[in-house]
């Protein structure tokens, strides 16, 4: 199993750009997160999905956009990209059985 | 409003040393509490989790211990090592559709050798 797998690694984009940050598992795993951490401030939430074709907001969802359209893939988008953006981006997926989250290694995303 | 909180921020621990990191949380309807463990350039792991039932719950050299009546939480290292040298994460959630975890602000653990 690769377990969950984010892309790409590293990205700079300059304001008022967009892009998508892909994230996958392959645990089968209805539950997915998106999270942004900042240094010293933890993990926040951006959104989270249930399952196929259902999203909602998490604390920080402003600027985002998500979709869910397979159990295995749960893409980010970031829409007129801001310096505040800048930030490391987590994906998630949980194990209902055991609550335990999977995380994928991350992009770093830089907004100039 | 920081529901859980985390201290201390930062932590210097000599080999072989115990590391003890603490958590409290307000609101009593979490009834699970994790801590990740995450090293730099990664994504965060799980390390141990508790549920309110027990008091303590030991894996090898990590302990959570829980005091339900004080709302707190605390992860204690054994024998700390310089690999165990990362961020460490508590969290709680409640249950419900889909569990999301609410997360102290970590506390970054440096053990000397």
């Amino acid at each position: 199993n690769a377990g969950v797998t984010q892309t790409p690694k590293f990205r700079i984009l300059k304001i008022g750009q967009s892009m998508t940050l892909q994230c996958t598992q392959d645990m089968n795993h209805n539950y997915m997160y998106w999270y942004r951490q900042d240094p010293g401030m933890g993990l926040k939430l951006i959104y989270y999905s249930v399952g196929a074709g259902i999203t909602d907001k998490g604390e920080v969802p402003n600027g985002y956009n998500v979709s869910r359209s397979t159990t295995e893939d749960f893409p980010l988008r970031l829409e007129l990209a801001a310096p505040s953006q800048t930030s490391v981006y987590f994906c998630a997926s949980r194990d209902s059985r055991t609550n335990e989250q999977f995380f994928g290694p991350g992009t770093r995303l830089t907004v100039l | 409003q920081q529901q859980v909180k985390q201290s201390p921020q930062s932590l210097i621990v000599q080999k072989g040393g115990i590391s003890i990191i603490n958590c409290a949380y307000e609101n009593t309807a979490f009834d699970y509490f994790p801590w990740y463990q995450q090293f730099p350039g990664k994504g965060p792991a799980l390390l141990i989790a508790i549920r309110p039932d027990v008091s303590e719950k030991k894996e090898g050299r990590f302990t959570i211990s829980f005091n339900k009546s004080a709302k707190q939480f605390s992860l204690h290292i054994m024998d700390s090592q310089p690999g165990d040298s990362a961020t460490y994460f508590c969290a709680a959630s409640k249950g419900g559709n889909n569990r999301k975890l609410i997360w102290g602000l970590g506390t970054s653990l440096a053990v000397n050798p």
